[in-house]
């Protein structure tokens, strides 16, 4: 089955370092890739996605690049800032079939803290 | 619009009881699916629904009932709670149109955290 693996956190960085957090995956057919962004206390937000290989999603500082050849989706971000801190999660989401299933597989998920 | 509502934010309950997890939605979209997220294991899927009367299992369905009588609605219950049900549970949204660019893009509730005594 589909299945997404992104690297282990915590992640901690000082303001205005770069950010990379490396997410692959495991699907058959062409699925779509996003990245969620989730901070404290609340529920998931979609940062970027992207629909087919070599498209980018950019969203608030934020890019990743559909790459069919090597499965990935990596998240990276020039400048993080303290308001960047959160968990955010790689997913990937199937075309849905005869049942019109449309579920989203996550990976575990990243922990990114920001320091001043 | 409000998008994805959910209550209550928190439940605790005790191994037995039961309790309706509520969701709702104003955007008309047809799809509506119930996740579960615990520590290091990401979301996983409950069920789902591709429109009013339509529901189908996801990946962990044990223990937890839907039923869609409206397209706003999306209510997961919890006939007999375990302790193993404790986790943090969130609605999603999409449309249903697959010729949209974006009717794969899921809009999630604020979620409930759910804790089974």
């Amino acid at each position: 089955g589909d299945s997404v693996t992104q690297m282990e956190g915590p992640v901690t960085l000082s303001e205005e370092a770069f950010l990379t957090i490396n997410c692959t995956y495991t699907a058959t057919g062409y699925p779509s890739l996003f990245w969620y962004v989730q901070y404290p206390g609340e529920g998931l937000q979609l940062l970027l996605k992207a629909t087919k290989a070599d498209d980018k999603g950019s969203n608030k500082g934020f890019e990743a690049t559909y790459r069919k050849e090597t499965t990935s989706f990596h998240l990276e971000k020039g400048s993080v800032q303290v308001s960047d801190s959160a968990v955010y999660f790689c997913a990937l989401s199937d075309r849905g079939g005869d049942t019109g299933r449309r579920a989203l597989t996550f990976g575990s998920g990243t922990r990114l803290q920001v320091q001043p | 619009n409000a998008g994805v509502t959910q209550t209550p934010k928190f439940q605790v309950l005790k191994t037995g009881q039961s309790m309706t997890l509520q969701c709702a939605q104003d955007m008309n979209h047809e799809y509506m699916s119930w996740y579960r997220q615990d520590p290091g294991m990401g979301l996983r899927l409950i069920h789902y629904s591709v429109g009013a009367g339509i529901t189908d299992q996801g990946e962990v369905p044990n223990g937890y009932n839907v039923s869609r009588s409206t397209t706003e609605d999306f209510p997961l219950r919890l006939l007999s709670a375990a302790p193993s049900q404790t986790s943090v549970y969130f609605c999603a949204s999409s449309e249903g149109r697959t010729i949209s660019p974006s009717y794969n893009e899921q809009f999630f509730g604020p979620g409930t955290r759910l804790t089974v005594l």
